[in-house]
């Protein structure tokens, strides 16, 4: 079993939609979880960073941590043709130490549609 | 643009061979991470150095090394390449002094193609 496991999609919604991303990860000493954003031939931009069980809100996209069942969620709002692109997510044990290197899912495709 | 600048954008290279990746970071930036990307594999942390030196190591293959130079840029090394090391490495830099690479920006990549 892998460590980040993500939906592998691709996912295609129409504009405007609310789109759920959704990851689960196998090891409960993951502490920060992030969200990166790739668009094709490009490298990945961090999007949402949280820390531990709760949510995270930045515009229209909002960060979910449920530890306890050991998955994450990106919801989208409003979702914009510009938002088509690749999004990862990705977590750490810790931010500091040998432990701090980034477990990345395998990213899921959305396509939003005009 | 990140500030992050890779060199090549593109390389094709024989099984066998070697190939050297280049990567400037922002400027400021004392961490650099490399990380290769596959299909199969996803996003996966090869290696992080810090200021010249090497602090942290994940995935990277005995074939594979890295070094940070005083001026903070740094290269991968490929050697013996093989089919499957086709991939999109990529290199990443940040400012923290800590390990921890959340805040690292990307730059965009090296697609490396063995054939």
């Amino acid at each position: 079993q892998k460590e980040v496991e993500q939906d592998p999609g691709p996912l295609s919604v129409p504009e405007g939609a609310i789109v759920s991303l959704n990851c689960t990860y196998s090891n409960s000493a993951f502490q920060y979880f992030m969200w990166y954003r790739q668009y094709s031939r490009k490298g990945p931009e961090l999007l949402m960073y949280t820390y531990s069980s709760g949510n995270k809100e930045d515009g229209r996209f909002t960060a979910q941590v449920d530890k306890s069942s050991k998955y994450i969620s990106l919801f989208i709002r409003d979702s914009q043709p510009s938002d088509s692109a690749t999004y990862l997510c990705a977590m750490i044990f810790s931010r500091n130490g040998a432990n701090s290197k980034l477990t990345f899912g395998k990213g899921i495709t959305l396509s939003v549609r005009p | 643009d990140s500030g992050v600048t890779q060199t090549p954008k593109h390389l094709i290279t024989a099984t066998g061979q070697r190939v050297t990746l280049r990567c400037s970071p922002r400027s400021g930036d004392l961490s650099v991470y490399w990380y290769q990307q596959s299909l199969d594999q996803g996003l996966q942390f090869l290696i992080h150095y810090y200021n010249g030196e090497e602090r942290a190591k994940g995935n990277i293959l005995e074939r594979f090394s890295a070094q940070q130079f005083p001026d903070l840029h740094s290269e991968l090394n490929l050697s013996s390449l093989e089919l499957g090391d086709s991939a999109l490495y990529f290199c990443a830099s940040s400012v923290e002094a800590q390990v921890a690479n959340t805040e690292a920006f990307f730059g965009q990549g090296t697609r490396l193609t063995v054939v």
